[in-house]
């Protein structure tokens, strides 16, 4: 069965500590995952998409990254603003539809 | 900001009555979503549409109902609504087909069923 599997579900850190957000995946035949940041009471929004293993992408504070299995989003010396719920999303190459996993919440207390 | 506006953006409702959720977009894509976002769930697709008057199915349809008569507008109907759809709607919008984990995404419609 496919499946997105984000973890950990919820990650409290202080400012400035640097971690890592998982996404585990498992999809016969994955064109794309992709990286969305959601604020309380908005819609997600657009972060990353990465095609294939090994490929990187950053933005400010972020960078994911993509293996055969999973994608990391790492986040470097956060800041509160950092704080949001981050979705991953794989897409499959036989229908274009989207498996979404359930989040992680991330805070970062100043 | 994508240009997209859900309506209405907060609804209580009781059980057995119809509603309908508007989605209405400036930006002329061709492509509109409908998803629902519950606690301890990843967004699931309702319905999508791909141009006027051509929709189809997602993974969670059954009770659901859409309609897109104009490129700008793509209406989610519950006809008979039901505890289990309370929920946070969320549309969707992208240009084409294979860009289609690109979305960009409303500000949602939070619904209660009582």
């Amino acid at each position: 069965e496919d499946q997105v599997t984000q973890s950990p579900e919820a990650l409290r850190l202080q400012e400035g500590e640097s971690s890592s957000l998982n996404c585990s995946y498992t999809v016969s035949g994955l064109r794309g995952l992709f990286w969305y940041r959601q604020d309380p009471g908005k819609g997600p929004e657009f972060l990353f998409t990465l095609y294939s293993a090994g490929e990187e992408k950053e933005k400010e504070r972020l960078k994911a990254t993509l293996t055969k299995k999973e994608s990391f989003l790492h986040i470097t010396a956060p800041k509160p603003e950092d704080s949001a719920t981050y979705l991953c999303a794989v897409q499959k190459d036989s229908n274009y539809q989207l498996i979404w996993g359930a989040g992680t919440k991330l805070i970062i207390k100043p | 900001d994508a240009g997209i506006t859900q309506s209405p953006r907060h609804k209580v409702t009781e059980t057995g009555t119809p509603v309908t959720l508007r989605c209405h977009q400036t930006e002329n894509h061709r492509y509109m979503y409908w998803y629902r976002q519950d606690p301890g769930h990843g967004l699931r697709l309702i319905h999508y549409s791909y141009g006027v008057k051509d929709t189809d199915k997602g993974e969670v349809s059954d009770g659901y109902s859409v309609s897109r008569s104009k490129t700008e507008d793509f209406l989610l109907t519950l006809e008979s609504a039901t505890s289990s759809q309370t929920s946070v709607y969320f549309c969707a919008i992208s240009w084409d087909n294979a860009n289609t984990g690109e979305l960009f995404f409303g500000e949602g419609s939070r619904l209660t069923v009582l």
